[in-house]
């Protein structure tokens, strides 16, 4: 299985500032074949970016997901309040579909 | 409007079995895959398994391969999971969640619709 490693943990940031979450494959992920999602305490997960960069229907242009083969990024451009939350990547090139360990985001 | 609604928080003794329930909304059916995620308490995602109604498949991460079983009702648009011999470490918040799936390799893609979640709480 390919396993996802996040980086990093946490990250205590102020509005206004660049975010970029790390998120690398134990193997190659054909494709591009990886999302990002934003989960909110209390909330269901919501998808933010999928693929080679797509971004997910109403998501802000400040989010932009990025890489290829085993190393991926989602950067936010300039931090909102509203961002707060766990970030979490996942890999849907093969089974099983697997998600990394989540970067906490804290505002 | 995409809606996925789960059954209610369940509570089970070790070694009994549950059965969540996701009612889909007509068109989140067929041409989609319906996916199981769970998370324990203040922990991460893990994908179960799924289902391709399109190509009739049913897909199941090992880990689950032997104690869950995804079923659906076309006629409801519904889309089940029932785990069986439950421990404390089945405790979570299972989700369904509605996603797109790779025709070449009948693997579910990304999740873009979700269930609310259904706590389900083993204990003795």
């Amino acid at each position: 299985e390919i396993v996802l490693t996040q980086s990093p943990g946490t990250l205590s940031l102020s509005p206004g500032e660049r975010v970029t979450l790390s998120c690398r494959a134990s193997q190659t992920i054909r494709n591009s074949y990886l999302a990002w999602y934003q989960q909110k305490p209390g909330q269901v997960p919501r998808v933010l970016t999928y693929g080679a960069g797509s971004r997910a229907p109403g998501v802000p242009d400040r989010f932009t997901g990025s890489g290829s083969g085993t190393d991926f990024t989602l950067t936010i451009s300039r931090l909102e309040p509203e961002d707060f939350g766990v970030y979490y990547c996942q890999q849907y090139a093969q089974s099983p579909l697997t998600f990394g360990g989540g970067t906490k985001v804290e505002i | 409007q995409v809606q996925l609604v789960q059954s209610g928080a369940a509570v089970k003794t070790p070694g009994s079995s549950v059965k969540v329930s996701c009612k889909t909304s007509g068109d989140t059916f067929r041409g989609y895959s319906i996916n199981w995620v769970r998370q324990a308490p203040g922990q991460g995602l893990e994908w179960m398994g799924g289902f391709i109604p399109l190509l009739n498949t049913v897909i199941y991460a090992q880990k689950f391969q032997d104690r869950a079983t995804i079923s659906a009702d076309e006629s409801s648009t519904a889309v089940y999971i029932e785990l069986d011999s439950l421990t404390s470490e089945d405790t979570a918040t299972y989700f369904c969640a509605r996603g797109y799936y790779d025709s070449s390799t009948s693997l579910p893609k990304y999740l873009e619709h979700w269930g609310q979640g259904t706590v389900l709480t083993v204990s003795s």
